[in-house]
């Protein structure tokens, strides 16, 4: 079946404009993830969806940060007002739990160049 | 603070030479502990969760097992395509029983030669 996309894979933008990232997760899985991921680091948490509910955000940086799913399926991140900093690649993942097994499923990623 | 730490940071074999990636982790309560390989431009693709001390997970060439303090994944013979970057990552033990995001140690960056 098919697995998380992310759209688009590559993105440009100049410091100060606004960027949306798209995610869309496995179908029927309740559970979505995005992490942060910095050119030679692992991932790193950034918020977390169960269905519509953003149920923790506290690995957002800023709160140039935002990301919504309204229907409890595609997931946006917006990041307002883009730094330098802001330059990485945007990993979202999806899972359903069922029983102790709750793997996540990762998408290619968006890679994030601010200039 | 939870923690995790993979070792070494690189490794270089020749084909054929086996050997082992560490991951240590300091958690306060561990759920589950995965295994992802991560290969240039793509996102982090799912090999093995571990769930308790003694466990052990096999798939193809690599093996994981996990102890209470670390987790190890042995390479048998690697192939030139076992080349990527592995990834270790715990989820711990939250708020009502609900899911946990992930922690993420930095990688460990396998090239396997000829």
């Amino acid at each position: 079946g098919a697995g998380v996309s992310q759209s688009p894979r590559y993105k440009v933008a100049k410091r100060g404009q606004d960027v949306a990232l798209r995610c869309d997760p496995i179908s029927g899985h309740v559970s979505l993830f995005w992490y942060q991921q910095a050119l030679g680091q692992g991932p790193e948490f950034l918020t977390y969806f169960q269905n519509e509910a953003q149920l923790d955000k506290s690995g957002l940086p800023s709160d140039r940060f935002f990301a919504e799913r309204p229907e409890g399926s595609v997931s946006t991140l917006k990041i307002q007002r883009t730094q330098q900093e802001d330059s990485a690649v945007y990993l979202c993942a999806s899972s359903v739990s069922s029983g102790s097994s709750e793997t996540q499923y990762f998408g290619p990623g968006t890679r994030l160049l601010v200039l | 603070e939870d923690q995790v730490t993979q070792s070494p940071e690189a490794l270089r074999l020749q084909e054929g030479e086996s050997s082992s990636l560490n991951c240590s982790y300091t958690v306060s309560g561990l759920r589950g502990l995965f295994w992802y390989r991560q290969d240039p431009g793509k996102g982090p693709e799912f090999l093995f969760t571990l769930y308790s001390a003694g466990e052990e997970k096999e798939k193809e060439r690599l093996k994981a097992t996990l102890t209470k303090k670390e987790s190890f994944l042995h390479i048998t013979a690697p192939k030139p395509e076992d080349s990527a970057t592995y990834l270790c990552a715990v989820q711990i033990m939250n708020y009502g029983g609900s899911q946990g995001n992930l922690i993420f140690g930095k990688g460990t960056k396998l090239s396997v030669k000829p």
